[in-house]
C-alpha cells in the first residue's frame, strides 16, 4: 500500500461544476496534509492546508480531512478552465520533524 | 520580493561530471529540502536541512550531496554516482522544522544527460 495515494486520473469536469479531488494515506499518525497545484511544466504551488477534523474553506477551495478514514478531499467550486492542473496531496508524517509524503497527483481537465 | 530561486533552470550533465543546483532563499526559514520528480511520479526527498550546517538524508539520497553553511542557501550536487539524474529538482523551504507549516517551492531545475 503506497503511503500516500490518489487517483491518477483524469478528472474531467465542465466549467461551472464542482470538482472533488480524493487522497488516502496510510499513516495514522499524520498531523497536517496539504494539497499543492502543479501546472505542466512547473513547480507546485500551494492550495491549502488542514490540520483538523472537518471543513476548511477558502475561496472556491474546500478542503475536507476525515482522520477516522484516513481521507483528506479539495473541492473546487465553480470549476474554471485554469483550474486545469495536476493536484497533489502531502501529507506530514509524525516523525518529529517536518517530512512530507506526496501522492503522485491528479490531472484535472475543466472543459469549457 | 521574498522567494525561493533556483538556478539554472536547465542543465545538462556530461558522462562522469559533477553538477550542482543552486536553491537561495531569503524567506529567513530554517527548514529547506531538496525534492526530485520524475515523469507521473510524486516527489521523492532527496535531503532536508533543519538548520544551517545540519542536514539529513532523505529517501533516496544516493549520489547526491548537499551543504548548508548559511542559512540561505542550500546547493545540491548530483555526482556522477548517480547513474539516472535526469529529473524535475525541486527545491523547498519552511519556516517551521518541526511541524505544521506549509512548504514553498521554487521554480525547479530540469536536469538532462547529454
Amino acid at each position: 500500500q503506497k503511503e500516500v495515494e490518489q487517483n491518477s486520473g483524469p478528472l474531467s469536469v465542465p466549467e461551472g461544476a464542482i470538482a472533488s479531488l480524493n487522497c488516502t494515506y496510510s499513516d495514522r499518525g499524520s498531523q497536517s496534509f496539504f494539497w499543492y497545484r502543479q501546472y505542466s511544466g512547473k513547480s507546485p504551488e500551494l492550495i491549502m492546508f488542514i490540520y483538523s477534523n472537518g471543513d476548511k474553506e477558502d475561496g472556491r477551495f474546500t478542503a475536507q480531512l476525515n482522520k477516522a478514514s484516513q481521507y483528506v478531499s479539495l473541492l473546487i467550486r465553480d470549476s474554471q478552465p485554469s483550474d486545469s492542473a495536476t493536484y497533489l496531496c502531502a501529507v506530514n508524517k509524525n516523525t518529529g520533524f517536518q517530512k512530507l509524503v506526496f501522492g503522485t497527483g491528479t490531472r484535472l481537465l475543466v472543459s469549457p | 520580493d521574498g522567494g525561493i530561486t533556483q538556478s539554472p533552470k536547465y542543465l545538462f550533465r556530461k558522462e562522469g561530471q559533477n553538477v550542482t543546483l543552486s536553491c537561495e532563499q531569503n524567506l529567513n526559514h530554517d527548514a529547506m529540502y531538496w525534492y526530485r520528480q520524475d515523469p507521473g511520479q510524486g516527489l521523492r526527498l532527496i535531503y532536508y536541512s533543519q538548520i544551517v550546517n545540519d542536514f539529513q538524508k532523505g529517501d533516496i539520497a544516493e549520489g547526491y550531496s548537499v551543504s548548508r553553511e548559511k542559512k540561505e542557501s542550500f546547493p545540491l550536487t548530483v555526482t556522477s554516482a548517480q547513474k539516472n539524474p535526469t529529473a524535475f529538482y525541486l527545491c523547498a523551504s519552511s519556516i517551521d522544522r518541526w511541524g505544521n507549516q506549509p512548504q514553498h517551492f521554487g521554480d525547479g531545475t530540469r536536469l538532462s544527460i547529454l
